[in-house]
């Protein structure tokens, strides 16, 4: 069973560091891409990035780059999402899921079909 | 990016209607629209990919259909389960960016 499995909630101070994790299993970790989605508080779903844990490929919409960094430790099968200085903007829920893909990902298979249940990221002073 | 717009913004219905979202692409996507279903407090689902392709295990009762700009999700004879927000996405191009959802609620 394909299972991804995200650290839990965190409370934080701006200015502060964050790497929130996803742990895959159930399926070869190094052979699909894991993305990032961002909710914030009664908004809708916000496409950040991918990141392909087999050789470390990733891509960021244009609205993140920059602003948080994707990484992954395939010899641990997690996928990480990390701030080095958090807003009170970046309040939200944090989702991982998994593209049904590898490699050469086509256009008619870069959907997310498992998620993780969610990290909720809190930055308040 | 591509804008992804919904309509309607949220909609009432009963159980046993059916109901149809669409969903607009800024520029064409061809067949690469996909759909989700989102409870309250839970992560999303994928109901429908490429379009009209039914992910395993969602009811047949769902299903999605378009090309190019235009696309709809309709579900038929609704059930109390199914009351939730949708939500469209292009995965034409990088980023795939979502609409911005359609809650549906009980009238």
């Amino acid at each position: 069973e394909v299972q991804l499995v995200q650290s839990g909630a965190e409370v934080k101070k701006p200015g502060e560091s964050l790497k929130i994790s996803c742990k895959g299993s159930g399926y070869s970790f190094t052979s699909y891409w894991i993305g990032w989605v961002r909710q914030m508080p009664g908004k809708g779903l916000e496409w950040m990035g991918i990141i392909y844990p087999g050789d470390s490929d990733t891509r960021y919409s244009p609205s993140f780059q920059g602003q948080v960094t994707i990484s992954a430790d395939k010899s641990i099968n997690t996928a990480y999402l990390q701030w080095s200085s958090l807003k009170a903007s970046d309040t939200a829920m944090y989702y991982c899921a998994r593209l049904p893909c590898g490699g050469d990902c086509y256009s008619q298979e870069r959907y997310f079909d498992y998620w993780g249940q969610g990290t909720l990221v809190t930055v308040s002073s | 990016d591509i804008q992804m717009t919904q309509s309607p913004s949220s909609l009432s219905a009963s159980v046993g209607d059916t109901v149809t979202i669409t969903c607009r692409a800024s520029q064409s996507i061809s067949s690469y629209l996909n759909w989700y279903q989102q409870k309250p407090g839970k992560a999303p689902k994928l109901l429908i990919y490429a379009a009209s392709s039914l992910q395993s295990g969602v009811p047949s009762r769902f299903s999605g259909s378009g090309s190019g700009t235009d696309f709809t999700l309709t579900i038929s004879s609704l059930q109390p389960e199914d009351f939730a927000t949708y939500y469209c996405q292009q995965s034409y191009s990088t980023p795939g960016t979502f609409g911005q959802g359609t809650k549906l609620e009980i009238k």
